[in-house]
């Protein structure tokens, strides 16, 4: 299994700021995701970063106020910008395993408080 | 589209009684795979399993169990002789099985499990 942290652990901002969450694996692997998770919600894909590509966003979600970066393969960023209190989530990246093993593994997750 | 229902929103059970996690999902896909997930009240999300879709087998892990019937389109979780350390926000979810990777997953909403002395 893939070893992954995510940091800042959390954090409280002010509307209207932005906030940078890092997501670091212990090996290299192709396919990063970020998810988001609402109070008392289930978990909702952000967006499907892989290394050298432009990120792939799902319905409802778009770059200007999601941008994500993946300078390389064990590493990637997902900024929350102009943030309001409806950004209130905890944020996980999410890595999937080899080819022969398609199990998915989670960060420890981001709770972010907009105030 | 992919879904996968979960609908037992909230479970209490009380120490060393069994306990069965339901879960029914949808796809159009002939290959696909189902997990199951824990998430304690710290907010990590572990992972606990993961059955490709042309393994119907059974499997059993110490109290843990999984049965997976395709006829039903369902991925049961059953927790033997329950303790309170399993009380946690159980998921299953559903990606497809498209070789290459890629592999995004479909989460159902949860079922919060209370397990008291």
């Amino acid at each position: 299994s893939a070893v992954i942290s995510q940091k800042p652990s959390r954090d409280i901002c002010q509307r209207g700021t932005s906030l940078t969450i890092q997501c670091q694996v212990d090996s290299q692997v192709t396919m990063m995701f970020w998810y988001r998770q609402q109070p008392g919600q289930s978990l909702t894909l952000i967006a499907t970063a892989n290394q050298g590509s432009e990120a792939t966003y799902e319905s409802g979600f778009v770059i200007d106020k999601f941008p994500i970066s993946r300078p390389n393969l064990t590493f990637s960023t997902l900024t929350v910008s102009n943030m309001s209190p409806e950004d209130s989530s905890i944020y996980l990246c999410s890595v999937e395993g080899t080819s022969d093993n398609y199990e998915q593994y989670f960060g420890p997750g981001t709770r972010l408080t907009v105030t | 589209a992919q879904k996968v229902t979960q609908a037992q929103t909230e479970i209490s059970v009380v120490e060393k009684e069994d306990v069965t996690l339901d879960c029914v999902y949808e796809t159009r896909d002939t290959t696909y795979y189902l997990f199951w997930y824990k998430q304690p009240p710290s907010g990590e999300l572990v992972f606990l399993i993961r059955r490709n879709s042309f393994d119907e087998q059974n499997e059993i892990s110490g109290r843990y169990s999984w049965n997976f019937q395709k006829s039903t389109s369902s991925f049961n979780f059953t927790i033997t002789a329950s303790q309170v350390v399993d009380s946690a926000v159980y998921f299953c979810a559903l990606s497809e099985g498209l070789t290459g990777g890629g592999n995004k997953l479909t989460f159902g909403t949860g079922t919060q499990l209370k397990v008291e002395l």
